[in-house]
């Protein structure tokens, strides 16, 4: 079955560090997304992108988060200068076109747990 | 504002059935998800609801009443596998290409022999 691939599963850095978290979607998805879990909290919709470009976003990504598709198959989180409440677990997903079946649905990755120090 | 509430934890024996509510308020409504979610893990996909109205699939069924903003999963013939978290997830966008889903925080269900 295909599915979407993280790495790295798990980094820890220091507070003010760059951070890079990458994803390979499934092949043939158009549409992806970025979502955070703070330990024990619910899971957290950070940024959607579509077409090379960033389609929404939340309050949460502010101007210390951008995201990248660099070449056909990555998709990638930068947290610029990392902080303490970053700490979380974030999951990339990705969804085909309505036109093809079981496209509403979301497709997660394992996710990359990210401590900060 | 956007709320999705749900039980925070649940306990059922193995063999038996259980039921999983969600009520929402959100702004817009355009889906309502169930994902199951093992401890560190990713969330895996359950089911969809759209319609007022039951979906089945398999051990798993999901209900939804959007006048009532409710819905429920049901879980049938337990399996100590099933023990996960269980979380109800709303697409309040109603934007054809953006897919933000609110989730609630989850139910932990605990299935005991």
């Amino acid at each position: 079955e295909p599915e979407v691939t993280q790495t790295p599963s798990h980094q820890v850095t220091q507070m003010g560090q760059e951070v890079i978290l990458r994803c390979v979607p499934i092949s043939n998805h158009l549409y992806f997304y970025w979502y955070r879990q703070i330990l024990g909290q619910k899971v957290e919709f950070l940024v959607s992108f579509y077409n090379n470009e960033i389609s929404e976003k939340s309050e949460i990504f502010d101007d210390q988060f951008s995201v990248e598709r660099p070449d056909g198959s990555n998709f990638t989180l930068k947290i610029r200068s990392t902080k303490l409440e970053d700490s979380a677990m974030y999951f990339c997903a990705s969804r085909g076109t309505y036109l093809n079946t079981g496209a509403n649905v979301l497709t997660f990755g394992a996710g990359s747990r990210l401590t900060v120090l | 504002g956007q709320n999705i509430d749900q039980p925070t934890e649940m306990t059922a024996t193995e063999g038996a059935i259980v039921q999983i509510n969600c009520t929402y308020q959100t702004s817009g409504f355009n889906g309502l998800f169930w994902y199951q979610q093992h401890a560190g893990e990713a969330p895996t996909f359950l089911s969809y609801n759209v319609l007022d109205g039951l979906e089945e699939k398999g051990r798993f069924s999901s209900f939804l009443s959007r006048s009532k903003g409710y819905s429920y999963l049901l879980l049938k013939e337990l399996q100590m596998k099933d023990s996960a978290s269980y979380l109800c997830a709303v697409r309040a966008s109603p934007a054809y290409n953006t897919d933000k889903l609110i989730f609630g925080t989850g139910t932990r269900l605990q299935v005991f022999p």
